[in-house]
């Protein structure tokens, strides 16, 4: 079963305005990272936040982690119509690299 | 800048045909993973390798194959096509005791 389930599935906003996107996980993790993918590519990593931290800030982009609720968001600030694209959360095991992917979120800036 | 490639981009293959999807970094990374992606199903692993001529299995292994003869290179074989096999498989490759991963830009495959 998947382990990061986004919320919502897909998301239509104005461009300047802006978007959350919400990740719940179900078992311990060492961090949490926010993938992008653009229509029909590969995904690009945007952001890793560590399971002690709260809040992280990249630019825009604004992360934080709840592990007591097990869960994380991510905000992207004054929205642009290149931020249209998919938004997946993914977290590791406790130990290794591999990573389990949510379903993603679908957000579309319109112009 | 870590530069990931896949072979092809787009790829139609009949069914029972042996498929080769090669995956290429140039950033000396030890681990790489194969992925494939279909809608309402996310991303899903299908093998992994941490070193030159080691593979784990993923979560979909079934149907599958991987090679892993030269560190920069990781090739998914699907040994006999089938039609379920249709879908965008995905390679990516992380450094030693970092968790983000590199992705290519993802194989179309349509077996028909």
């Amino acid at each position: 079963s998947q382990q990061g389930e986004e919320d919502p599935q897909a998301l239509s906003i104005q461009e300047g305005e802006n978007a959350t996107m919400n990740c719940s996980y179900k078992t311990s993790i060492n961090n949490l990272q926010w993938y992008r993918q653009n229509s029909g590519r590969g995904l690009v990593h945007l952001i890793l936040i560590r399971s002690n931290e709260r809040e992280k800030h990249s630019g825009r982009l604004r992360v934080t982690l709840d592990t007591s609720k097990k869960s994380s968001s991510l905000l992207i600030t004054a929205s642009r119509a290149a931020d249209t694209a998919s938004y997946f959360c993914a977290t590791p095991p406790t130990s290794g690299s591999r990573l389990t992917f949510g379903e993603g979120t679908q957000l579309t800036v319109n112009p | 800048d870590v530069k990931v490639t896949q072979s092809s981009r787009y790829l139609v293959k009949r069914t029972g045909e042996k498929v080769f999807l090669e995956c290429v970094q140039d950033m000396d990374h030890e681990n790489m993973f194969w992925y494939r992606q279909d809608p309402g199903l996310g991303l899903r692993l299908i093998y992994f390798s941490y070193d030159v001529k080691m593979k784990e299995k993923g979560d979909i292994p079934e149907g599958y194959s991987v090679s892993r003869e030269k560190k920069e290179r990781f090739s998914l074989i699907l040994e006999s096509a089938s039609t379920n096999q249709t879908s965008m498989y995905l390679c990516a490759s992380s450094p030693p005791g970092r968790y983000e991963q590199y992705f290519g830009p993802g194989t179309r495959l349509t077996v028909t």
